[in-house]
């Protein structure tokens, strides 16, 4: 496509509740990313795929994140057991080797 | 108007002047630097960029300043439009590095 596609764009869950976000990258890109950005917050890295290989990790705040690209194209971030401090906007990018970002326009989710 | 100092939440600019954001980075490795736009609901939107080799690079009514002494950056936009409203982020990188690293943002409010 044009752009980063996410879906859904708004989600609220339960607190406790399993959440699953989508991210279509745009079709070529080798680098996928997931950031956070809370209210009022610059946005933080989660983690980085490069085609299926998820290289890095390390932003994940919990075990309670996972995330996956089995096919080397969408993305799916997953929360288990979604807590109020998870409530944030998640954005997804994509950029091709040694090329820019292109960010989607990100999940906003409200965990009540 | 100004965002005078390291960093300020918010600028107030009248239609037509030119604004000055400031960003202080942390890093002293990283190497190339990005201002991105966010409107709300929407992602970063990629501005400009500069690589530590530069210290000034013009765009489109945009221009960045890079002062890698003090390890500061600035963006500043000519005639500044209601569509320039946004907040907006500085982002650092290292070359061999693939995390962008967020400032916490300048909200822009442009008056009629």
């Amino acid at each position: 496509g044009a752009g980063v596609s996410q879906s859904p764009r708004y989600k609220v869950a339960k607190r406790g509740q399993d959440v699953a976000l989508r991210c279509d990258p745009i079709s070529g890109h080798v680098s996928l990313f997931w950031y956070q950005q809370a209210l009022g917050q610059g946005p933080e890295f989660l983690t980085y795929f490069q085609n299926e290989a998820q290289l890095d990790k390390s932003g994940l705040p919990s075990d309670r994140f996972f995330a996956e690209r089995p096919e080397g194209s969408v993305s799916t971030l997953k929360i288990q057991r979604t807590q109020q401090e998870d409530s944030a906007v998640y954005l997804c990018a994509s950029s091709q080797t040694g090329g820019g970002y292109t960010f989607g326009s990100g999940t906003r989710l409200t965990v009540v | 108007g100004e965002s005078v100092g390291l960093h300020l939440p918010t600028l107030s600019v009248q239609e037509g002047d030119n604004s000055i954001i400031n960003c202080a980075y942390s890093n002293s490795a990283s190497d190339y630097f990005i201002w991105y736009k966010q409107e709300s609901g929407k992602g970063p939107q990629f501005i400009i960029d500069i690589r530590s080799n530069m210290d000034k690079r013009q765009g489109q009514r945009v221009t960045v300043l890079l002062n890698k002494t003090v390890k500061h950056l600035s963006l500043q936009i000519a005639a500044t439009q209601p569509g320039d409203s946004a907040v907006y982020f500085c982002a650092e990188i290292t070359t061999n590095d693939y995390k962008l690293s967020f400032g916490a943002g300048t909200t822009v409010t442009v008056r009629a």
